[in-house]
C-alpha cells in the first residue's frame, strides 16, 4: 500500500543513548517532515524537507538533527536523548508547498527514561 | 499562545446522534484549512480541505464550513457510529510555503 513507513513503532531508551527513526514515503512526493505530538497540545514541527538534498528547522529542532537521504527517506536522529524527548514522532510527506496529498505514517512512541 | 485552537477539548455522544467540533484560528496569511481524523495510535488521516473560497465540504457523514472572514470553522459529525471514536485536528496552513499550525485536538467518544 502506498504511503508512509515509519520504524520502529516502540522504543524505549536511557537518558545519554542515542538512536535513529526512519522514515521512507512511496508517493514520489518532494517534501518530507518530522513532528512531534504531546499530550494536550498540537503537532510540532521539528524539521522538514521541502526537496531532496535540502533541510530546515521547524519549530522545535533542538536536540534533534535530520538527513534527507534520497527522496524516499528522511531520517530523525536525537544524539543524546532526554526525558523531555518523550513523545510520539511522526514522519509526513506531501507534494510541494501547497501540502498536496500530504500524509503521515503511523508514528513511533519513544520513552526515555 | 496556539494560533490554532479548539473546542471542546472532549466530548461523549451516543451512537447515532450528531455533534459538532470547533475550530478558531488567528493564523494569517490563511492558505488552506484541513480537518484530519487520528484513531488512537495511528497517524492523522485527512477528511476534508477547504480553501479561502469554500465554505462547505463533505466526506461521507463529515461536514467541514469554513468562515474565512471571522475564522472559524467547524466539523460536524451526522449519524455518529463506534468507528467515529477518535481525535479530531484542525490544521490550518498560512501563506506560500506556509508551515501547518495544528489544534491540540477534540477527543470525540461514542457509546453505544
Amino acid at each position: 500500500n502506498a504511503g508512509v513507513t515509519q520504524t520502529p513503532k516502540f522504543q524505549v531508551l536511557k537518558t545519554g543513548q542515542s538512536m535513529t527513526l526512519q522514515c521512507a514515503q512511496d508517493m514520489n512526493h518532494n517534501s518530507m517532515y518530522w513532528y512531534r505530538q504531546d499530550p494536550g497540545m498540537g503537532l510540532r514541527l521539528i524539521y522538514y524537507s521541502a526537496s531532496e538534498g535540502t533541510t530546515d528547522k521547524g519549530e522545535v529542532p533542538n536536540g534533534y538533527n535530520v538527513s534527507r537521504l534520497n527522496k524516499r527517506e528522511f531520517s530523525l536522529r536525537l544524539e543524546s536523548a532526554a526525558p523531555s524527548q518523550t513523545s510520539v514522532y511522526f514522519c509526513a510527506s506531501s507534494d510541494g508547498q501547497l501540502h498536496y496529498g500530504y500524509t503521515f505514517g503511523s508514528g513511533t512512541r519513544l520513552t526515555v527514561v | 499562545k496556539n494560533q490554532v485552537e479548539q473546542s471542546p477539548q472532549s466530548l461523549i455522544i451516543l451512537e447515532g446522534k450528531n455533534c459538532t467540533l470547533q475550530c478558531n484560528y488567528t493564523v494569517s496569511p490563511f492558505s488552506n484549512l484541513r480537518w484530519y481524523k487520528q484513531d488512537t495510535g495511528r497517524g492523522p488521516v485527512s477528511l476534508t480541505i477547504m480553501t479561502f473560497s469554500e465554505n462547505t465540504k463533505s466526506n461521507g457523514r463529515y461536514t467541514a464550513t469554513l468562515d474565512a472572514d471571522t475564522k472559524q470553522s467547524s466539523l460536524h459529525i451526522t449519524a455518529s457510529q463506534l468507528s467515529d471514536s477518535a481525535s479530531y485536528i484542525c490544521v490550518v496552513s498560512a501563506g506560500s510555503w506556509g508551515k501547518l499550525q495544528f489544534g491540540a485536538g477534540t477527543q470525540v467518544v461514542v457509546t453505544p
